[in-house]
């Protein structure tokens, strides 16, 4: 059964950059796409970016000139980097899988809490 | 961008009773909509997808229903396992979107 981990530094100051990996396990890491998608403290769901194997991306227009999807597939492992943070990028960041053709997420990682602070 | 309004906010309601959740998009998303749970400090799970159709795994109580765009998640017989915030969302293009969550608490 395919399984997300995920890490990154958890606390960071302003104008920092968010850097966080998840790898997959238990299952091919080829034919689905890999996504970040985040949760600011008591709030909704925000989509933030996808990749799949060969390196073609998709980003949330809103976030796109900040941040960068990138994929490792000798290591089964996809990251996420977010340029100049501010306290608005506090947040649980997740990973998570999509099936090609599909328009789901499942499974997902366990999740980030990422704290902009100074 | 198409937007995802969830009613109610909030339903309080007592385990065995009926749960109904409406989602509504701004635009036409055929059934290209599924729907998930989130317990407080857990990553969400997948309930519905394409609207209707149950991921591996979930009970049968769960049910999901709707087309275009209007859309409705309902749980049969609430069991102490499900209250819990529910979220749907959308794909259209390359953009996803979700709902703003509708809490199910105890009555």
């Amino acid at each position: 059964q395919v399984q997300l981990h995920q890490w990154g530094a958890g606390l960071l100051k302003p104008s920092e950059t968010l850097s966080l990996t998840c790898v997959v396990s238990g299952e091919s890491f080829s034919g689905y796409y890999w996504s970040w998608i985040r949760q600011p403290p008591g709030k909704g769901l925000e989509w933030i970016a996808e990749i799949i194997y060969s390196g073609s991306t998709n980003y949330n227009p809103s976030l796109k000139s900040r941040v960068s999807i990138s994929i490792d597939t000798s290591k089964n492992q996809f990251s996420l980097k977010v340029t100049s943070v501010t306290a608005a990028d506090t947040a649980v960041y997740y990973c998570a899988r999509r099936q090609l053709r599909k328009d789901w997420f499942d499974p997902w990682g366990q999740g980030t809490l990422v704290t902009v602070s100074s | 961008e198409i937007v995802l309004t969830q009613s109610p906010a909030t339903l309080s309601l007592s385990p065995g009773e009926r749960a109904t959740l409406s989602c509504r998009a701004s635009q036409s998303v055929s059934t290209s909509l599924a729907w998930y749970q989130q317990k407080p400090g857990q990553a969400p799970r997948l309930l519905i997808y394409d609207a209707s159709n149950r991921a591996t795994g979930i009970p049968g109580r769960f049910s999901g229903s709707g087309s275009g765009t209007d859309f409705t998640l309902t749980i049969s017989s609430l069991e102490p396992e499900d209250f819990a915030v529910y979220y749907c969302q959308q794909r259209t293009d390359w953009l996803f979107t979700f709902g703003p969550g509708t809490k199910v608490d105890v009555k």
